[in-house]
C-alpha cells in the first residue's frame, strides 16, 4: 500500500520550454502533497506544500511563478516548471500523505535536464 | 527553530558489522519522527514512524528507537543491499506538520 507514482522519470528539453511533472497517489487519498528538489549528494529541499483544493504554500526563496503547483484532486498534483533554464536542472521529488500525523510516501523522482 | 542533525554523514561497514545511525533533534513539541531509506536516483522509501520516547520499531535487520532528544537506527549484521542513504524527519506541533529533514547518513556495506 501507499504507492506514489511520479512521471516522467526523466526529461531533457531546451531552454525556454515548460515542463510538467505529475504526482499521483495510487491507493490512498493524498490530502497533502509536497514537492522537493534535491541536488547531488544533498538532502531534500522542500519547495512547496499543497493541500487538495487550495493554493500551494511555497518555501522562502522559491518562485511561485516559476514553479506552478496544482493539486486539483485527492490523487493528483502537478508541478510545472515554466520557461525552464539550465539552472533549473535538478532532481525533483514529490510526496503525499493522507493525514497530518502520518508519514509521507515518495515518488521515484524526476530528473530534469535543461539544455 | 527546529533542527535535525544526523550523524555520521557517511559510514562504511563490512558485511555483518553491526552499527547505529543517529538522528538528534531540537524541536518544540515532537509529533512524530520518521526514518526513510533512499537509494541513488530514487525517492525515499518509508521505514518507520516513532511517536513517543521509549518506542521501538523493527523490520528485518533494522531497529529504530526514540528518546526525548534523539533516535537511533540500529543495523544488525548488515548486508551490501542495505547500502543507501538513511534520512530522518520530524513533525512538530509548531510546524504545522511540515516535516524537517536531516541531511542523511550515507551507508556503504562492503561484502
Amino acid at each position: 500500500g501507499a504507492v506514489v507514482s511520479q512521471h516522467p522519470s526523466w526529461v531533457i528539453c531546451k531552454s525556454g520550454t515548460s515542463v510538467k511533472i505529475e504526482c499521483r497517489s495510487l491507493d490512498f487519498q493524498a490530502t497533502t502533497m509536497f514537492w522537493y528538489r534535491q541536488f547531488p549528494k544533498q538532502s531534500l529541499m522542500l519547495m512547496a506544500t499543497s493541500n487538495e483544493g487550495s493554493k500551494a504554500t511555497y518555501e522562502q526563496g522559491v518562485e511561485k511563478d516559476k514553479f506552478l503547483i496544482n493539486h486539483a484532486s485527492l490523487t493528483l498534483s502537478t508541478l510545472t516548471v515554466t520557461s525552464a533554464h539550465p539552472e533549473d536542472s535538478s532532481f525533483y521529488i514529490c510526496s503525499a500523505r493522507n493525514r497530518e500525523d502520518q508519514p509521507q510516501h515518495f515518488g521515484d523522482g524526476t530528473r530534469l535536464s535543461i539544455l | 527553530e527546529d533542527q535535525v542533525t544526523q550523524s555520521p554523514e557517511a559510514l562504511r561497514l563490512q558485511e555483518g558489522e553491526s552499527s547505529s545511525l543517529n538522528c538528534s533533534y531540537t524541536v518544540s513539541g515532537l509529533r512524530g519522527l520518521f526514518w526513510y531509506r533512499q537509494d541513488p536516483g530514487k525517492g525515499p522509501e518509508f521505514l518507520f514512524t516513532l511517536y513517543s520516547a521509549g518506542e521501538e520499531k523493527e523490520k528485518e535487520r533494522l531497529k529504530a528507537t526514540l528518546t526525548k532528544k534523539e533516535s537511533f537506527l540500529h543495523i544488525t549484521a548488515p548486508k551490501p543491499e542495505d547500502s543507501a542513504t538513511y534520512l530522518c524527519a520530524v513533525h512538530t506541533s509548531g510546524g504545522s506538520y511540515i516535516p524537517t529533514f536531516g541531511r542523511g547518513t550515507s551507508l556503504i556495506v562492503h561484502p
